[in-house]
């Protein structure tokens, strides 16, 4: 079976730019998560979806930050306008009931100059 | 709001030797997970912990938990390069201001020849 499936894997753009990160769960699951890394604040959690309806967003660190599930196969993360302080991997994960462990994806690595 | 540690975030050792890898959390949880990262990789699932007192073992890796003590080890019996990577525990918790998986920064774990 295929796995989570992030796109694009990695991304160099410029302050000030549109950054749009995209993530396909495993087929089935009905919990979303997505996930920021760095190397100074580790593995955050920004924000989850049940069943494409976003449950908390407290994670999220700016209105500059959205994300969205318009359907079960399918959600995107952007950042408008993107900063230097935005360049971290970002990985999208997804399981059953929210519960047990969580799939990752190959994560998407973001760099803003 | 929930913390997890871990200790010793960075382990260089030999090929042969043993260690363990500490993982304390700061709230009541029955789950926890254990995860290894190559660099530039995903996370990959170890080990999944769902009560008091479990123990897994796979190869040269063994994990338990103790949740009276909030606390749960990552055993490494004679180590082999191959294990070198980062490992990571996280916890699972709903409400109080964390949901789903809150993870520790990371063992980084270099085993030499």
């Amino acid at each position: 079976d295929a796995g989570v499936i992030q796109s694009p894997r990695h991304e160099v753009t410029e302050m000030g730019q549109e950054v749009t990160l995209r993530c396909k769960p495993i087929s089935g699951h009905d919990y979303l998560f997505w996930y920021r890394q760095t190397m100074m604040r580790g593995l955050e959690l920004l924000i989850y979806f049940n069943n494409n309806v976003p449950i908390d967003d407290s994670g999220m660190p700016e209105d500059r930050f959205s994300a969205k599930m318009p359907n079960a196969s399918f959600s995107t993360l952007k950042i408008q306008p993107s900063e230097p302080r935005d360049s971290a991997v970002y990985f999208c994960a997804s399981n059953n009931r929210g519960t047990g462990e969580l799939f990752f994806g190959e994560g998407s690595r973001l760099t803003v100059l | 709001e929930l913390k997890v540690e871990q200790n010793p975030l960075f382990l260089s050792m030999q090929e042969g030797k043993n260690y363990t890898i500490y993982c304390n959390y700061s709230t009541t949880s029955d789950r926890l997970y254990w995860y290894r990262q190559d660099p530039g990789k995903s996370l990959e699932s170890l080990f999944v912990l769902l009560s008091n007192g479990a123990v897994k073992q796979e190869g040269r890796l063994m994990a338990s938990l103790d949740t009276k003590a909030r606390l749960s080890t990552l055993h490494i019996t004679a180590a082999v390069h191959d294990l070198s990577a980062t490992y990571f525990c996280a916890v699972e918790n709903w409400g109080g201001g964390a949901d789903g998986l809150t993870f520790g920064k990371g063992t980084h774990l270099i085993i030499q020849p």
